[in-house]
């Protein structure tokens, strides 16, 4: 079957670093997304990777290794407004999208 | 600039009555249309999409059905709600292309009660 692991729910502090990680097991794979979504709001798209390595976007980056099944989303100087859920869905030979149940991200002062 | 509207933004609704929620889509010509529900704290769960007017895909069967009259106007509908029907709903577009990039709706949050 296919599967997109990725934590429940992280905790960082503001200003800092963290990293989300997301693994997946699909049949195909036609490109890798992440998604933002605050509470109560539709999800809005961050990035998407087909091609292995880093893609920068201001604060937030995202990795992909397609030999490991891998992604990470890294958001640097984080901010209260980051504060939501991060979805990672990966697009498998039929261009559908399988998508993961999203890391809740909560933000300290 | 491309634009997504989905109406109405919260609908509570009793058992058994029936649903219709609409959903279009402006600054863009044949985009692939999909609907998702969304349990509270839960992932998306694609329950339909269409390639264009007439033509739907299902996805999980159910109690609901979809429509597209229009090339840019998609329609989630139900004769007899559930209470497990409950859910935000999200309608999508993308343009066919490679990356075909899925961007949502502001969204419908349903009660069925």
């Amino acid at each position: 079957g296919q599967n997109i692991d990725q934590p429940t729910e992280m905790t960082a502090t503001e200003g800092a670093i963290v990293q989300i990680n997301c693994t997946y097991q699909t049949s195909g794979f036609n490109g890798l997304f992440w998604y933002q979504q605050h509470a109560g709001e539709a999800p809005t798209f961050l990035s998407y990777n087909v091609l292995d390595g880093l893609e920068e976007k201001g604060r937030f980056s995202s990795f992909l290794s397609r030999s490991k099944g891998y992604s990470y989303l890294l958001l640097k100087e984080l901010q209260m407004k980051d504060s939501a859920s991060y979805l990672c869905a990966v697009m498998d030979s039929n261009y559908q999208l399988i998508w993961g149940a999203g890391t809740k991200l909560i933000i300290k002062p | 600039s491309q634009t997504i509207h989905q109406w109405p933004a919260t609908l509570v609704q009793p058992v058994g009555s029936p649903l219709s929620l609409e959903c279009t889509v402006e600054g863009t010509s044949n985009p692939n249309l999909y609907w998702y529900r969304q349990a509270a704290g839960r992932g998306l769960q694609l329950l339909f999409y269409s390639v264009g007017i007439g033509q739907i895909s299902s996805e999980v069967p159910q109690n609901l059905s979809a429509s597209r009259p229009q090339d840019r106007q998609f329609i989630l509908s139900s004769k007899k709600l559930l209470l497990s029907d409950s859910g935000f709903y999200l309608c999508a577009w993308s343009v066919k292309a490679d990356q075909e990039t899925q961007y949502f709706g502001p969204g419908t949050r349903l009660l069925v009660l």
